[in-house]
């Protein structure tokens, strides 16, 4: 069985660019959320996609928006990068909206 | 929507003592209680659930018990290992309402354990 995969593990990108992050959600499971951990903190809900809609969203800017597509694997793009995007980007997947998440070894940010 | 606090920490304990990381939560409704476990340069691991009021999640030695009447749900284990260094993180998920889906987790608690 094949576990959540994240792409890539590092990026560096400059302030005002564009970034696309990629998550291969597990086998069976329709349900892939996005969370943002700051150094130091616990992981902050983005949002989350259930069955190629979005089932859910946290306090983040429409920047950040995402995508599920019909294999339930998942992208996350944040455009105008700041600063503070700089964090880990975690991707998990679940089988069902509520019931418990498994991590991608995620994708680690730094905007210069 | 959902809370979390864990204790404060870091923890730092001798191996083979025996541990305890706090952890309460606020919510509407009956949120499923999660402890993860994040070891350095890594993402999270799923340590153990419990899904309703007086569920005894367990794995590797570690325990937490699900206590709707106090709302919490510590973790605990006997006999710490070096190995179980790391940071804990405690979280809530709901089956319905706002918080849907919605994984809430507290700050985090680093453990060390020196030999």
């Amino acid at each position: 069985e094949t576990g959540v995969t994240q792409s890539p593990t590092h990026l560096i990108k400059t302030r005002g660019q564009q970034v696309t992050l990629r998550c291969s959600s597990q086998s069976g499971h329709n349900t892939v959320s996005w969370y943002q951990q700051a150094l130091g903190q616990g992981p902050q809900f983005i949002f989350q996609y259930y069955r190629e809609e979005e089932n859910g969203r946290g306090n983040f800017p429409p920047r950040f928006s995402g995508l599920q597509f019909p294999n339930y694997s998942s992208e996350l793009n944040v455009n105008a990068l700041e600063l503070d995007d700089s964090a880990l980007y975690l991707c998990a997947s679940s089988p069902r909206p509520e019931s418990e998440a498994f991590f991608g070894q995620g994708t680690r940010l730094t905007v210069v | 929507g959902n809370s979390v606090t864990q204790m404060e920490g870091p923890v730092t304990l001798s191996e083979e003592a025996f541990l305890t990381i706090n952890c309460t939560y606020t919510a509407t409704g009956y949120p499923s209680l999660f402890w993860y476990v994040q070891y350095p340069g890594e993402g999270l691991q799923l340590l153990l659930k419990a899904t309703k009021a007086d569920d005894k999640g367990s794995n590797k030695g570690f325990e937490a018990t699900y206590r709707k009447e106090t709302t919490s749900f510590h973790l605990e284990k006997g006999s710490v290992q070096v190995s179980d260094s790391a940071v804990y993180f405690c979280a809530s998920v709901n089956a319905g309402g706002t918080s849907y889906g919605k994984l809430t987790f507290g700050q985090g608690t680093i453990l060390t354990v020196h030999p």
